[in-house]
């Protein structure tokens, strides 16, 4: 089945510093990609939709300056974190949908950002 | 994106069906029903969907009502692997493809 890999799995970064974390389709292309966050306790949000080979588009209320998507492989898509506070720490989780499946999407295993 | 109620928890014993119900009575008529999980610090795994025929997999069935506004995912037998928080999403193909996710059902498996 397809698979999608993330990257880490977990980072620890000071305030102020940048993280960038990679989310690969492994099996299969996957024009289409999505970030999502999720705080402890809740539900994912869903933050960008990234499209291979041009710009992503965010969700209201999500700064497209803080986090900077880029998809510049059908497999590949990274989500950085500029400037990292600790109220971005969070779980952050890509999903991406096989266009030979009709089922849906495959999520990754999720990158776990503490700031401090 | 219909907007879908579940009940926040529920216990299951283990080795008995779980039977997790979804309100959607707002779906429209090319509106899908997923179900989805995530067990804890895991990114969510799909489960199964449909129309508005009942599905079966190998993890579970999926009952819609026949006027589709409201589904059950069941899990014929529950293992304590099934503890996890169980989301229903009604979805449309034509909506630019996102997946919004709704507060879910946390199911909770007991020996």
């Amino acid at each position: 089945g397809a698979v999608v890999s993330q990257h880490p799995s977990w980072v620890i970064c000071k305030s102020g510093t940048s993280v960038k974390i990679e989310c690969r389709s492994l099996d299969f292309q996957a024009t289409t990609m999505f970030w999502y966050r999720q705080f402890p306790k809740q539900s994912l949000m869903l933050m960008a939709t990234s499209n291979e080979g041009s710009k992503a588009t965010y969700e209201q209320g999500v700064e497209k300056d803080k986090f900077l998507i880029n998809h510049a492989s059908l497999t590949l898509s990274t989500l950085t974190v500029t400037s990292a506070h600790p109220e971005d720490s969070s779980f952050y989780i890509c999903s991406a949908k096989d266009r030979n499946q009709n089922y849906g999407y495959t999520f990754g295993s999720g990158t776990r950002l503490t700031v401090v | 994106d219909a907007k879908t109620t579940q009940p926040p928890s529920m216990d299951c014993a283990e080795g008995r069906a779980a039977n997790l119900p979804c309100n959607h009575s707002t779906i429209s008529g090319n509106e899908y029903v997923y179900w989805y999980r995530q067990i804890h610090s895991q990114g969510p795994q799909y489960i199964i969907h449909g129309l508005k025929n009942n599905e079966t997999n190998e993890m579970a069935s999926l009952i819609i009502t026949e006027d589709r506004k409201s589904s059950t995912l069941i899990l014929p037998h529950a293992t304590l692997r099934d503890t996890a928080v169980y989301y229903c999403i009604v979805r449309s193909p034509n909506t630019g493809n996102q997946f919004y996710f709704g507060t879910g059902t946390s199911l909770t498996v007991i020996p």
